[in-house]
C-alpha cells in the first residue's frame, strides 16, 4: 500500500531554516511527482510547489520562490522540503502529497515558528 | 492564478439527507485531452486531507459510492446522496490544471 511518512514537528525561532523530509513506500517514486502543501492553524490548504521525482525538476509557488528548495534522493525514495528564512507566518502544518491528483497525503508535519 | 470558490462555506445536514456543494473556477479547467483537472478532498477533523473524487467525476479507491462529482469547465459540484456521521470535516476542491494548483475555501460540514 502506498504510504508517506513524515519526520516529526519542528520548533524554530524566527529567520531560522526548517527541512521536512517525506520517505515514501508503496510505489515506484520516480514514477510521480511529489507536491507540497501547507495549513496553516486553522486555515485552509495552501500549494507550495512540486518536484519531479524523476529528474529533479521543480516548480514553486511565487509566494515561496526564493524561499523554499525541494529536492529528493531517489535511492531511499524520499522527497525534501526546506524553507529559509521562517516567519511567524510560517507556522502551521507541511504535508507531502503524491502527484497532482494528491491521491496519497503524508500525516503532516508541525512546524512552529517562536522565539 | 486560478481563483476557486466554494459554497455554502457552512452545511449542516440531518443524517440520511443529501447533502451539495458548488465549486467554481476562474478559468476553465477543461484540459485539451478532455479531462477537468478537479479534485475533492476530505479533511477529517484532526486528519490529513484525503482524495475523494479526482478529474471531476472520479471516485478514489475505497470511496463510498454515496460521493458523487459532476461538472466542467469552470463550475462543478460534490454531492453526497445520504450523509453518514463520518462524513463530518470541511470539504475541499482543487484545480490541478496550471501551477500553482489552488483549493478553494473548504466547505465544513456537520451534523444536526
Amino acid at each position: 500500500q502506498v504510504h508517506l511518512l513524515q519526520s516529526g514537528a519542528e520548533v524554530k525561532e524566527p529567520g531560522a531554516s526548517v527541512k521536512v523530509s517525506c520517505k515514501t513506500s508503496g510505489y515506484t517514486f520516480t514514477d510521480y511527482y511529489t507536491h507540497w502543501v501547507r495549513q496553516a492553524p486553522g486555515q485552509g490548504l495552501e500549494w507550495m510547489g512540486w518536484i519531479s521525482s524523476n529528474t529533479g525538476a521543480t516548480n514553486y509557488a511565487q509566494k515561496f520562490q526564493g524561499r523554499v528548495t525541494m529536492t529528493r534522493d531517489t535511492s531511499i525514495s524520499t522527497a525534501y522540503m526546506e524553507l529559509n528564512r521562517l516567519t511567524s507566518d510560517d507556522t502551521g502544518m507541511y504535508y507531502c502529497v503524491r502527484d497532482r491528483h494528491a491521491d496519497y497525503w503524508g500525516q503532516g508535519t508541525l512546524v512552529t515558528v517562536s522565539s | 492564478e486560478i481563483v476557486m470558490t466554494q459554497s455554502p462555506l457552512s452545511l449542516s445536514v440531518t443524517p440520511g439527507e443529501p447533502a451539495s456543494i458548488s465549486c467554481r473556477s476562474s478559468q476553465s479547467l477543461l484540459h485539451s485531452n478532455g479531462r477537468n483537472y478537479l479534485g475533492w478532498y476530505l479533511q477529517k477533523p484532526g486528519q490529513s486531507p484525503h482524495l475523494l473524487i479526482y478529474l471531476g467525476f472520479n471516485r478514489a479507491s475505497g470511496v463510498p459510492d454515496r460521493f458523487s462529482g459532476s461538472g466542467s469547465g469552470t463550475d462543478f459540484t460534490l454531492k453526497i446522496s445520504r450523509v453518514e456521521a463520518e462524513d463530518v470535516g470541511v470539504y475541499y476542491c482543487m484545480q490541478g490544471l496550471l501551477a500553482p494548483q489552488t483549493f478553494g475555501p473548504g466547505t465544513k460540514v456537520d451534523i444536526k
